[in-house]
């Protein structure tokens, strides 16, 4: 079955660029789907389509996909974008989340 | 915008039939291309999709779950439902209900999730 590989981890500093990455076997010929979970609350559709953002979402927020790996790019950190990001496919009739990366600003 | 609310059971015996309802509000569940999903997580981990299913009554599950699962649209109710048997102390999580926006199949909106624990 298809698998995504995220990092557990993410630091950042106020302001500064974070980039999550999700690996997976030729992610580029798949659409990617970014959501952002914060503690005690349902997860968030941050970007659809690989680089798509839903109305409401930051342009802070952007994101790419090519090759084996995916990226969510999140630019000018802010403390309140603290959370949990996983992202998501579809493939061969199945949903598939990657393990979630652990965003902290510091 | 549309909303999902999850309704049901909080607390499951093991071995019992694990059910929940979905009620979908401000706009038709048949309205537009949409598959209606749940999702659950269990405390601290990650996401697992447990099955979808289109307004025909259309279905996709995971394959992990497949045979104990079973979802199915009251469409006269706005509502779709989550049957999971025989359930463990494994399948207790949070379960959540999210619109599923096709083909390329993504999660907008989602519910606000209900736990559901698997004890005696």
């Amino acid at each position: 079955s298809y698998e995504l590989t995220q990092p557990l981890s993410v630091s950042v500093a106020l302001g500064q660029t974070a980039r999550i990455t999700c690996g997976g076997n030729n992610i580029g010929s798949k659409n990617v789907h970014w959501y952002q979970q914060k503690p005690g609350q349902a997860p968030v559709l941050v970007i659809y389509r690989d680089s798509n953002r839903p109305s409401g979402i930051p342009e802070r927020f952007s994101g790419s996909n090519s090759g084996n790996t995916a990226t969510l790019t999140i630019s000018r950190a802010q403390a309140g974008d603290e959370a949990d990001y996983y992202c998501q496919v579809w493939d061969s009739s199945s949903v598939v989340f990657g393990g979630g990366t652990k965003l902290t600003v510091l | 915008q549309v909303q999902l609310q999850e309704s049901g059971p909080g607390l499951v015996k093991p071995s019992q039939t694990l059910s929940l309802t979905c009620t979908v509000s401000g706009g038709s569940i048949s309205s537009g291309s949409y598959y209606w999903s749940w999702i659950r997580q269990p405390a601290g981990k990650g996401l697992e999709w447990i099955g979808r299913i289109y307004t025909s009554g259309s279905t996709n599950y995971n394959p992990s779950l497949k045979s104990r699962v079973t979802i199915s649209v009251d469409t006269s109710k706005n509502q779709f439902s989550l049957k999971l048997s025989s359930v463990t102390a494994a399948d207790t999580a949070v379960y959540y209900c999210a619109r599923t926006v096709v083909p390329a199949v993504w999660f907008d909106p989602w519910g606000q999730g209900t736990l559901v624990t698997v004890s005696s």
